[in-house]
């Protein structure tokens, strides 16, 4: 079946780490998307791609970079620049003006 | 600016009864409308959309959604709660390249 994976579901990240979340579709979808959710806030925008080798920046991306090499793949890294990292991350894709497919989230610590 | 409020944080309901979560929305052209439901620690499933013709909608699970243009509202409902519908409901709307979602409603089922 066709569908979005995330991985690891819970990564645990050291002060002045980086850490990589992970995020593959089969779907062939050409947009992607990156969500921080925290309780009571909703969702909210990290990073989008429409293509390959493009991405924008969304409402809240100071302390986050992504990649798009290849269409079904678009990693989001944490940097150490950001200061409150604890939250669900949630990965999405999108075909033209369908809705967003979203995978299963990964929770990311500190420790 | 586009946005979307969902005024209700919690509801409680009991098994058997009916349920109406409200949903109003900013957006100066035609929306593309849709609901979420998300269980805990999962990601974001589908529940139902619009994007234009008969304003009422139907959606998985037995949910239905009416989209009023007058009231700038996509409120959802169902006619009888089960105990499985007890999650968090999110509203988004579809501007452009981009989704904007509302905080969230979280369902509580009681027997």
């Amino acid at each position: 079946d066709g569908g979005i994976t995330q991985s690891p579901k819970y990564l645990f990240r050291k002060e002045g780490q980086n850490v990589t979340l992970s995020c593959e579709q089969n779907l062939n979808h050409d947009a992607m998307y990156w969500y921080r959710q925290d309780p009571g806030q909703g969702l909210r925008l990290i990073y989008y791609s429409q293509i390959v080798n493009d991405f924008q920046k969304g409402d809240i991306a100071e302390g986050y970079s992504v990649s798009r090499e290849k269409k079904e793949s678009f990693p989001l890294t944490v940097t150490s620049a950001q200061k409150n990292p604890t939250a669900f991350y949630l990965c999405a894709s999108r075909e033209g003006n369908q809705p967003q497919h979203f995978g299963d989230g990964t929770r990311l610590s500190i420790l | 600016a586009q946005s979307v409020t969902q005024p209700d944080i919690h509801i409680t309901v009991s098994e058997g009864a009916s349920l109406e979560l409200r949903c109003n929305y900013s957006y100066g052209a035609t929306p593309y409308l849709f609901w979420y439901v998300q269980s805990p620690g999962q990601g974001l499933q589908l529940l139902l959309k619009y994007f234009s013709g008969d304003t009422l909608v139907q959606g998985i699970k037995g949910f239905e959604a009416e989209f009023k243009r007058s009231q700038s509202s996509f409120n959802l409902r169902k006619p009888s709660v089960h105990w499985s519908d007890a999650a968090e409901y999110f509203c988004a709307v579809g501007a452009g390249n981009q989704f904007y979602f509302g905080t969230g409603t979280s369902l509580t089922v009681i027997p």
